[in-house]
C-alpha cells in the first residue's frame, strides 16, 4: 500500500551497529505501530503511538526505541544490533476516528543482523 | 501458551477447492475478529472484520466466529491461483488502549494449484 512506506526495503548490517528505520504514512491516521515478523512466531508488537506525544511499549520492545516525529512519522531504531533482531519488520497506521481501527500496513523492512 | 493458535501449513489445495483455514483463542475479552492476506514480499492487507460472534460474507470469502469454543474460521469457495498467500488471523478487546492491539496467529501458508 503505497500510503504506507518503508525505508529502507532491505538492510544487511553488523552486530553492534546502530540502525533506524523509517515510515511515513500518507492515510492521515493519528496511530501507528512497529512490529516485526519471524518464521513461526507471528507479527509481534515492539512498539505503537497513538499520537505526536504518546508512545507505548509492545510485547517486545527490549533492544528497541521509537521516535514520533510528527503525526505521519515513527521510527524505530535498535540502538545496537544483534543476530537475534534479524526480521521482517512492518509498520502499520489505523484511524482512531474509525470504528474498526483497521490497521493498515506498509510493504516491510527485512533486516539481517550479521 | 500463546493466546492465538493458527495452523502454520503449509496448505496445498487444487484451484476450485473449498478452503478453511482456523484459528482459536484462549483470551475471552477478544471482541473483534479479523482476517488478514499476506502476499509474498507484502505487507498484512486486511480481508475480512467481524464483531463478536456469527457470520460475515464478502463474494468467496467467509468468516466465522463462535466465541463459546473461542474459536474462528475462514472460508474460500472456488479458491484461485491467485488466493495463494499467508493468511493471519488477529483479533482485539474493547476498550481505548486494548482495541487497537492486536493479537495475531502465526498465519498458515496456502497454495492454490492451477
Amino acid at each position: 500500500d503505497a500510503d504506507v512506506t518503508q525505508t529502507p526495503r532491505n538492510r544487511i548490517t553488523k552486530t553492534g551497529k546502530r540502525i533506524m528505520l523509517e515510515c511515513s504514512q500518507t492515510k492521515g491516521h493519528d496511530r501507528m505501530y512497529w512490529y516485526r515478523q519471524d518464521p513461526g512466531l507471528g507479527l509481534q508488537l515492539i512498539y505503537y503511538s497513538f499520537d505526536v506525544k504518546d508512545i507505548n511499549k509492545g510485547e517486545i520492545s527490549d533492544g528497541y526505541s521509537v521516535s514520533r516525529q510528527a503525526q505521519a512519522k515513527f521510527s524505530l531504531s535498535l540502538e545496537s544490533a544483534i543476530p537475534n533482531q534479524t526480521a521482517l519488520y512492518f509498520c502499520a497506521t489505523s484511524d482512531s476516528r474509525r470504528a474498526t481501527d483497521t490497521q493498515y500496513f506498509g510493504p516491510g523492512t527485512r533486516l539481517t543482523v550479521l | 501458551q500463546k493466546e492465538v493458535e493458527q495452523d502454520p501449513g503449509p496448505l496445498s489445495v487444487p484451484e476450485g477447492a473449498i478452503v478453511s483455514l482456523n484459528c482459536t483463542y484462549s483470551n475471552s475479552a477478544f471482541q473483534y475478529f479479523m482476517w488478514y492476506r499476506q502476499y509474498s514480499r507484502k505487507g498484512p492487507e486486511l480481508l475480512m472484520y467481524t464483531y463478536s460472534s456469527g457470520n460475515k460474507e464478502d463474494g468467496r470469502f467467509t468468516a466465522q466466529v463462535d466465541k463459546s469454543s473461542k474459536y474462528i474460521s475462514l472460508f474460500i469457495r472456488d479458491s484461485q491461483p491467485s488466493d495463494s498467500a499467508t493468511y493471519l488471523c488477529a483479533m482485539s478487546g474493547t476498550g481505548e488502549t486494548s482495541g487497537s492491539r492486536l493479537t495475531f496467529g502465526e498465519g498458515t501458508q496456502l497454495t492454490v494449484n492451477p
